[in-house]
Order: C-alpha cells, then sequence, then structure tokens
C-alpha cells in the first residue's frame, strides 16, 4: 500500500454509533495529522500526533498511533449525522509536505 | 479564528490559458504549501514555500507551475499554459513553523479549477 492508506475504503454506521477508521503508512513519520472534508469542500484539520505520542483526544474523537507497526487509528464517538464526510489522515516525514492516502468515507444514518 | 483563504472559489479556464489562484495565508504563519485535488483522487502535494523561495516542490510541479508572494500577505499559484488535465480542486495551506507545536498546516477551501 501506499505511504497514508486509510481502512476501510468507505463506513456506513447509525447515529450513535463509533466509527473507527485506519491509517497504514510505510516511512518513518515526525507527525501524522487527520483531516476531514465534506463532499467538495476544504480540508478541516481534526487532530495531530506526534511519532512519540500514543494516544490523543479531541472531543468525541480518539486517535492513537502505533510506530512499530506504521499504523493510525481515528475513532469517533457517538457519531451523528453531521459527521458524514471523507476522512484522511496525512503524514508529515519531516520534509514538512504532508503525503495523504486516499480516505475513508463515513456515511453517519440518521 | 484566522484561517485561511483563496479566490476565486471556482475557476473555468480555455486549455493553453494562463491563470492564478490566490491565497491569503494565516497572517503569523511562516510555511506556505499548494496541493491539489484531482476529482475523486488523493490529495497531492505541489510544492513548499518558506522565506520566499521554494523549499521542496514535486515531479508535478513542472516548469508549467510558479509561485509567488508578491506582498506581505498573498500567496499566489501560477499555471502558464493550463492542460485539461489540470482540472482539480487547489487548496492553499499555512502553519507557523516546522516544529514546537506549530506544525498543523491549516487549508482553504479550495479553488476549483476546470480547464475546457
Amino acid at each position: 500500500s501506499q505511504q497514508g492508506e486509510e481502512d476501510p475504503q468507505a463506513l456506513s454506521i447509525q447515529e450513535g454509533e463509533n466509527a473507527t477508521m485506519n491509517c497504514s503508512y510505510k516511512t518513518s513519520i515526525n507527525n501524522l495529522q487527520w483531516y476531514r472534508q465534506n463532499s467538495g469542500r476544504g480540508l478541516v484539520h481534526l487532530i495531530l500526533i506526534r511519532s512519540n505520542e500514543r494516544e490523543k483526544h479531541s472531543g468525541r474523537l480518539r486517535v492513537t498511533l502505533d510506530t512499530s507497526k506504521k499504523s493510525s487509528s481515528l475513532l469517533i464517538t457517538a457519531s451523528r449525522a453531521a459527521d458524514t464526510a471523507s476522512y484522511f489522515c496525512a503524514t508529515d516525514a519531516g520534509r514538512r509536505a504532508l503525503t495523504f492516502g486516499s480516505g475513508t468515507r463515513l456515511q453517519v444514518q440518521p | 479564528e484566522p484561517e485561511v483563504t483563496q479566490t476565486p472559489s471556482h475557476q473555468v479556464t480555455q486549455m493553453g490559458q494562463e491563470v492564478i489562484l490566490r491565497c491569503v495565508p494565516i497572517s503569523n504563519h511562516l510555511y506556505f504549501y499548494w496541493y491539489r485535488q484531482i476529482l475523486g483522487q488523493k490529495v497531492e502535494f505541489l510544492v513548499s514555500f518558506y522565506n520566499n523561495e521554494i523549499s521542496e516542490k514535486s515531479e508535478i510541479f513542472d516548469d508549467q507551475f510558479s509561485v509567488e508572494r508578491p506582498d506581505g500577505s498573498n500567496f499566489t499559484l501560477k499555471i502558464r499554459s493550463t492542460k485539461l488535465e489540470d482540472s482539480a480542486m487547489y487548496f492553499c495551506a499555512s502553519n507557523i513553523r516546522s516544529g514546537g507545536g506549530g506544525e498543523t498546516q491549516y487549508f482553504g477551501p479550495g479553488t476549483r479549477l476546470l480547464v475546457l
């Protein structure tokens, strides 16, 4: 897989359920950032986790990072219909340019 | 809350024409970027800019592309002779510094470019 690949590609859940998205990458990183994109719109930064961190929380978001497995996960708890969007992980390998994955399309059914 | 702004939001141009996409990064940020996203594809890095010069560019960023910071606030991307395959959403981003908590890149809303 390429740097910053998410799975699943698409996820459909009911409101109130938790959504978990995974990201794998290949090279060493300085940090990993998660972004959200509503259809055809801009990228909204959600959370940044550094290579020396294992877990971070922000509101209903929880991000984990396992550098030994070169993987990260984004958990959205108690999902809402408004969480419907595409979610991307992006890695910073020290060059500052971010490498984005293909994204997970999350559909939250009301 | 400060944000990155981009103009225009949409641009339609004829193949071979020059286009300039404009961005106003967050005012105290020092690092600036252009990315693009072809419809249905990944966001791809084009170029990064720091201290009034390009610090890194991807293989996409060929001689048809150029960037400029003409004044203290604007950051532009010029495509000299557009091709059909340049049709994409172009995002500008900025961050305050390269470490110490300033690495988060904030993205603008994008300019959707359509080349006919």
